[in-house]
């Protein structure tokens, strides 16, 4: 059981370059959700997905878009990264089934700098 | 004004110290509390959760939640140098379950040896 699993781990893009975070779980989750972490910010919440095919606005979703097309993945895209993009991104994942919700387990990020 | 507010530190104690930590929040919404802790150049790790008022222990680990003065906290008994870390408060609304979690920024703590 791997978790939640994020590549890449560190990336460096130019201001306007596009990218894919990707993350995927092996727990069958299908609640899932991309944090952004700042310093002095805390985590704050970019999208989220509740199954396959649906996917949600969080705090912060300007600038990003993603998809769930599969319950195990769940790609973060920046279609023209800007300076203000710089950041430690994390993917979290949690089980909705049985009527039983859970914490959400995060995996260990993807540290974003644009310049 | 932040929705959750907790005190970033350092917090600096001595092996075998009992260590309080403490997350304020506004949103009398909030409904489930986690306690989540991070290493550095790490993701955050599950501690404990609660949901509505109450203490819940684990361990060397007591969380307690005041939600008529909207206060939680982490209680680290018998504090161990492998505690360092940051340790981070989450919330959300009881309508939305442990999901669109909202956090503190976080209180490094350093236990000594």
């Amino acid at each position: 059981n791997a978790g939640v699993t994020q590549t890449p781990k560190f990336q460096v893009l130019k201001t306007g370059q596009s990218m894919t975070l990707q993350c995927a779980q092996d727990m069958n989750h299908e609640y899932m959700s991309w944090y952004r972490q700042d310093p002095g910010m805390g985590l704050r919440l970019i999208h989220y997905s509740v199954g396959a095919g649906i996917t949600d606005q969080g705090e912060v979703p300007n600038g990003y878009n993603v998809s769930r097309s599969t319950t195990e993945d769940f790609p973060l895209r920046l279609l023209s990264a800007a300076p203000s993009q710089t950041s430690v991104y994390f993917c979290a994942s949690s089980s909705l089934s049985g009527g039983d919700n859970q914490p959400q387990h995060f995996g260990d990020g993807t540290r974003l700098s644009i310049l | 004004q932040k929705e959750v507010e907790q005190d970033p530190g350092p917090l600096s104690v001595p092996e075998g110290a009992i260590v309080s930590l403490n997350c304020t929040y506004s949103n009398s919404a909030f409904q489930y509390f986690m306690w989540y802790r991070q290493y550095s150049r790490k993701g955050p790790e599950l501690l404990m959760y609660t949901y509505s008022s109450g203490n819940k222990e684990d361990g060397r680990f007591t969380a307690q939640v005041d939600k008529s003065s909207k206060y939680i906290s982490l209680f680290i008994r018998d504090s161990q140098p492998s505690d360092s870390a940051t340790y981070l408060c989450a919330m959300s609304e009881g309508n939305t379950g442990f999901q669109k979690l909202v956090f503190g920024t976080g209180t490094r703590l350093l236990v000594s040896p």
